[in-house]
């Protein structure tokens, strides 16, 4: 089964620096890759996925992500953060061939951006 | 957002009284997912469907059952709630072929005292 670490519960950062948050996984073949973003009392927000292509993607709001298949990691990163990305951050997975499309995700990042 | 909606938004209810959460989405999308949120544990997956009366078991699945009758429609219900399932409980739809994960509805946050 599929599965992600999140190892850091939450990331401080004082605003304008950059920002990381770090994800490995464990799937089984390739894995189908997300990042959302969950603000006070609302809902998840899809931030940017990898599916196959360039590892380094672009997602909403300045965010980026790194795919490391050696590595199995997906760490998040923003070159400089606002005080609006204070947030909790999941990381999710699935695996690329799979028939329920179902998406295991982390246990969340709280990122503190400090003005 | 892709037409996803949760109701009720809030709800207090007494230990040992059934529930029911509801899921409704308006795009036909087959794939439809139930999470609790807890605090430590991030997302798990209670229940999920694959299609109309096509349902399985998550990863928490114990005291929980759902039912799809229709395609827009998911319902979860707590058999005979208990302070355990205090929560915020997430509905979700996978979009497209999977490939583009999920969009979420807004949550209920579920109260048992």
């Amino acid at each position: 089964a599929q599965s992600v670490a999140q190892p850091e519960d939450q990331v401080n950062v004082a605003e304008g620096n950059p920002l990381t948050v770090k994800c490995t996984y464990s799937v089984s073949g390739n894995p189908y890759l997300f990042w959302y973003v969950q603000y006070p009392n609302r809902g998840l927000q899809f931030l940017l996925k990898y599916i196959t292509g360039d590892n380094l993607v672009k997602g909403s709001y300045g965010f980026e992500a790194e795919f490391n298949k050696s590595q199995t990691s997906f760490h998040l990163k923003k070159p400089s953060a606002l005080v609006s990305d204070s947030a909790l951050y999941f990381c999710a997975v699935r695996p690329a061939l799979y028939g329920n499309n179902r998406l295991a995700f982390g246990k969340g990042n709280q990122v503190v951006v400090i003005p | 957002d892709a037409g996803i909606t949760q109701s009720p938004r809030h709800k207090v209810t007494e230990t040992g009284t059934p529930v029911t959460l509801r899921c409704h989405q308006t795009e036909n999308h087959r794939y439809m997912y139930w999470y609790r949120q807890d605090p430590g544990h991030g997302l798990r997956l209670i229940h999920y469907s694959y299609g109309v009366k096509d349902t399985d078991k998550g990863e928490v699945s114990d005291g929980y059952s759902v039912s799809r009758s229709k395609t827009e429609d998911f319902l979860l219900t707590l058999e005979s709630a208990t302070s355990s399932q205090t929560s915020v409980y997430f509905c979700a739809i996978s979009v497209g072929a999977g490939a583009y994960g999920y969009t979420f509805g807004s949550g209920t946050r579920l109260t048992v005292v």
